[in-house]
């Protein structure tokens, strides 16, 4: 039961064009998304977070949207620069026992940016 | 301030053979968590710990145990290793409560022959 869904395993995007990621969930008791970026032989890193209390959040390049009534958020980089190589993954967070958070991962998107 | 390290970098096992996964963290986090990533797929939870003295099943917790050894240390030993846990293994941790960003470390990847 595949929760929480990238549906498109690549995306290729020209240097300084947008690049919008998407990630669909099926999963209503989330209560916060994640995004997060990985290279190859390292550990994912966080990119940008949103609560399910709101539907937009910036952080300089990176907007992360939320729409809850159709269980679907996007991340856009805007300008999309060749550092920004590399898959991302789209999470959703929902509470454990005391204070620990369960994430669920999506099967990730490889972006490429071309110059 | 080295984050979240994992040792050893890179295994190769025989089937049932046994080893241990070593995750240490100098953030002074409380909550500490176990993941395997296999191609194709995300990360999925083995094991947590949400605080010193506590373990807890993930969704993938067979063929699996581990030991919260102190505040800074989460284990995690594979008893008879099988082709089946061939996979990338991340440890993460959170200072739990309202903090939702998990910080990985490096990641162990594993071969079981």
């Amino acid at each position: 039961d595949q929760q929480v869904k990238q549906n498109s395993p690549s995306l290729s995007v020209q240097e300084g064009r947008i690049s919008i990621l998407n990630c669909d969930y099926t999963n209503s008791m989330f209560d916060y998304f994640l995004w997060y970026k990985k290279y190859p032989a390292e550990g994912p890193t966080f990119l940008i977070s949103i609560s399910s209390i709101k539907d937009k959040n910036e952080d300089g390049r990176f907007t992360v949207f939320l729409n809850k009534s159709a269980k679907h958020l996007s991340l856009h980089i805007v300008p999309s620069q060749p550092g920004d190589s590399a898959v991302y993954f789209c999470a959703a967070s929902r509470p454990l026992i005391q204070g620990a958070q369960k994430l669920v991962f999506g099967q990730g998107t490889r972006l490429t940016i071309n110059p | 301030n080295a984050g979240v390290t994992q040792t050893p970098k890179f295994q190769v096992l025989k089937t049932g053979q046994s080893m241990t996964l070593q995750c240490a963290q100098d953030m002074n986090h409380n909550s500490m968590y176990w993941y395997r990533q296999d191609p194709g797929m995300g990360l999925r939870l083995i094991y947590y710990s949400a605080s010193e003295g506590t373990t807890d099943k993930g969704e993938v917790p067979n063929g699996y145990n581990v030991s919260r050894l102190n505040k800074r240390e989460f284990s995690l030993r594979l008893e008879s290793a099988a082709p089946s846990q061939t996979s990338v293994y991340f440890c993460a941790s959170t200072t739990g409560g309202w903090s939702y960003e998990q910080y990985f470390g490096p990641g162990t990847r594993l071969t079981v022959t």
